[in-house]
């Protein structure tokens, strides 16, 4: 049973668009939210994080929204740019994390478009 | 030192074979988490580590697998009897506990296994 969820293996945006990443989890002792960055051959890259008391954090480019009552949160990246071009992962953390380190979705592809 | 490092990069075995990971985590991290990851999924945790005590195992983690890090620094996962389906990228992350940061892992490049 997924926990979290990212149900688009994939999306394409045009360069200087918005791409929204979406991220669904089901399991409401989740407190603590993660976006993930890969590229090929590489390990993910941490990229912004929400706590539960939050609704949003920004981080330059990037926004990340949460909505506790949907169990939903996005990632915005806004204007996107080539570099962009990488799988993402969605991640959560329950009780504070350690046990159970983080539980990732299956990751978004997104492919910025020239 | 500025980050994770893993090594081998990667790893061909045949069937059958023992093999053996190598993580150095950040210096000043306490915590230390073993992932893997398959084709088309996110990394799914194995075991971590705070400093050398083993404080979490996964299920996913049969009695194959075992994990050491003797000194709270480096750590080891070793692979008996390999198996076709143990083919994956193999990752380590380590963090700081006690602090806000805790839950924010950073990743080596991992490990990829083949196993023939």
């Amino acid at each position: 049973d997924q926990q979290v969820k990212q149900n688009s293996p994939s999306l394409s945006v045009q360069e200087g668009r918005i791409s929204i990443l979406n991220c669904d989890y089901t399991n409401s002792m989740f407190d603590y939210f993660l976006w993930y960055k890969k590229y090929p051959a590489e390990g993910p890259t941490f990229l912004i994080s929400i706590s539960s008391i939050k609704d949003k954090n920004e981080d330059g480019r990037f926004t990340v929204f949460l909505n506790k009552s949907a169990k939903h949160l996005s990632l915005h990246i806004v204007p996107s740019q080539p570099g962009d071009s990488a799988v993402y992962f969605c991640a959560a953390s329950a009780l504070g994390g350690g046990a159970d380190g983080l539980t990732f979705g299956k990751g978004t592809h997104l492919i910025i478009q020239p | 030192d500025t980050g994770v490092s893993q090594d081998p990069r990667h790893k061909i075995t045949k069937r059958g074979q023992n093999v053996t990971f190598r993580c150095d985590p950040i210096s000043e991290h306490n915590r230390l988490y073993w992932y893997r990851q398959t084709l088309g999924q996110g990394p799914e945790f194995l075991t971590y580590f705070q400093n050398e005590a083993q404080l979490e195992k996964s299920r996913l983690l049969s009695d194959r697998f075992s994990a050491e890090r003797p000194k709270g620094s480096f750590s080891t996962l070793e692979i008996q009897r390999t198996e076709q389906g143990d083919s994956a990228m193999y990752l380590c992350a380590s963090s700081l506990s006690g602090t806000a940061l805790q839950e924010k892992l950073f990743f080596g490049s991992g490990t990829q296994l083949s196993v023939l």
